[in-house]
């Protein structure tokens, strides 16, 4: 069955760090280009950071910086590591594939999400 | 604020034919970009709908439809169904922003 699956989200202090990891099965990681989408409780989708076939990796200008998207292609196996952590960075994070393999990046398959908070 | 904007709500009665606008600018949906629309009922994650302007992925009826013109892009949905109430989402690439941007979202209630 052709899935993703996010693990890795809990409740962390302001300040502190959390990596996220998204299973992938069905298909290959590395051959396509991988995001991660997050949306804050009741509000809109955000897009957070997108990981390129070539390993080249892009990142919304609120987690630049503080987020690093990576990939482990022999646990097929998509990351995001999450540092410096704030308040509104509380949200479910989704990891999706993207469908289009150019600049109009569009997702067809998403995870069901993992929810981290941030408070003390 | 969204960089692509999209009213917060619609709403139409079983069998009536609602549009959902997406409103961009020059460095996204007006340089060209695709747009993408994403349906969400609660609980869910995001569904990919309609891709590349008016193009459905497989298994998505054909009352949902897609369009662009300019800076805009719109969702019509035809044949409204009680399932169709959802939360709605546009998307695209912003040049300026060298990134994906989405709308805020627009709730759709069937009356």
């Amino acid at each position: 069955e052709v899935q993703l699956v996010e693990s890795g989200g809990g409740l962390i202090q302001p300040g502190g760090s959390l990596r996220l990891s998204c299973a992938a099965s069905g298909f290959t990681v590395s051959s396509n280009y991988m995001t991660w989408v997050r949306q804050a409780p009741g509000k809109g989708l955000e897009w957070v950071s997108l990981i390129y076939r070539t390993g080249s990796t892009y990142y919304a200008d609120s987690v630049k910086g503080r987020f690093t998207i990576s990939r482990d292609n022999s646990k097929n196996t998509l990351y995001l590591q999450m540092n410096s952590l704030r308040a509104e960075d509380t949200a479910i994070y989704y990891c999706a594939r993207d469908a289009s393999s150019d600049s109009n990046w569009y997702f067809d398959l998403w995870g069901r999400g993992t929810l981290v908070t941030v408070s003390s | 604020q969204s960089v692509l904007t999209q009213p917060p709500s619609v709403s139409g009665a079983p069998g009536q034919r609602v549009t959902i606008s997406c409103t961009g600018s020059s460095s996204n949906i007006g340089a060209g970009y695709d747009v993408h629309w994403y349906q969400q009922l609660p609980g869910t994650p995001p569904k990919l709908l309609i891709y590349g302007n008016n193009n459905r992925p497989s298994g998505v009826p054909d009352r949902f439809s897609g369009s662009k013109s300019g800076t805009s892009a719109s969702l019509a949905i035809t044949g409204l169904q009680a399932e169709d109430e959802a939360d709605y989402y546009c998307q695209s690439y912003d040049s300026s922003l060298s990134g994906v941007v989405f709308g805020g979202g627009t709730k759709l209630t069937v009356l």
